[in-house]
């Protein structure tokens, strides 16, 4: 299975301030079809998860714009460019080439 | 409106069976695939598999496999995730998922807990 690896896993920010995750891969998430398939997922506590990103830095509808994704291959970043107090949760990579798909293990983000 | 409705809190003992369901309203549910994710106590997401209902072509995750069973009924636009033989193990949270295009969809969750 491909590992996703998370970084860091506790992330304390002060709001208004920027954010950045990192998730790695054990192999490269780029297709045959010329897509790479890493998503990023929100999880708020209580609530079920949900997409922010696809094919890497592709927004889901109503996401807003100070979430962005970078990257290629096996390395890849989520920002948040000025966090808000709503974006208080656990945050997920996963990727969709390989089967099975794989999440990576989550990076809690806080309020300092 | 997109919705996947699942079914309710289960509450089981070792060695029962159990089938949760998960029901698409509001778009095409045969022309989108479901995933079906694990969420044990204060853990992370497991991908456990994936239904395609138009044509019921499913792939598990090998971890998976052989422990639970994934399928769909296209006539009632209704997901199912069940077992055969429960184990303490299996307590956790199990979400159903779809993507459409730009967004993807959630059901609320179904919390089953296996216990003596």
């Amino acid at each position: 299975d491909v590992v996703m690896t998370q970084s860091p896993l506790s992330l304390p920010v002060t709001l208004g301030q920027p954010a950045s995750i990192s998730c790695r891969s054990s192999q490269s998430l780029a297709y045959s079809d010329g897509n790479t398939y890493l998503n990023w997922f929100q999880q708020r506590p209580g609530q079920s998860p949900r997409r922010l990103i696809y094919k890497v830095s592709n927004r889901d509808s109503g996401v807003p714009d100070r979430f962005s994704g970078s990257g290629s291959g096996t390395d890849f970043t989520l920002k948040i460019s000025r966090v808000e107090a709503e974006d208080v949760g656990v945050y997920y990579c996963m990727q969709g080439t390989h089967w099975p798909r794989t999440f990576g293990q989550g990076t809690k983000v806080e309020i300092k | 409106e997109v919705q996947l409705v699942q079914s309710g809190a289960e509450v089981k003992k070792p060695g029962e069976s159990l089938k949760i369901s998960c029901k698409g309203t509001g778009y095409s549910f045969t022309n989108y695939w479901i995933t079906w994710v694990r969420q044990m106590p204060g853990k992370g997401l497991e991908w456990m598999g994936i239904i395609y209902p138009g044509d019921s072509d499913t792939r598990y995750n090998p971890s998976f496999q052989g422990q639970v069973t994934i399928s769909a009924d296209k006539s009632i636009n209704t997901a199912y995730l069940q077992w055969s033989s429960l184990k303490a193990s299996d307590t956790a949270m199990y979400y159903c998922a779809t993507s459409i295009v730009t967004r993807d969809y959630w059901g609320q969750g179904t919390l089953v807990t296996v216990s003596s």
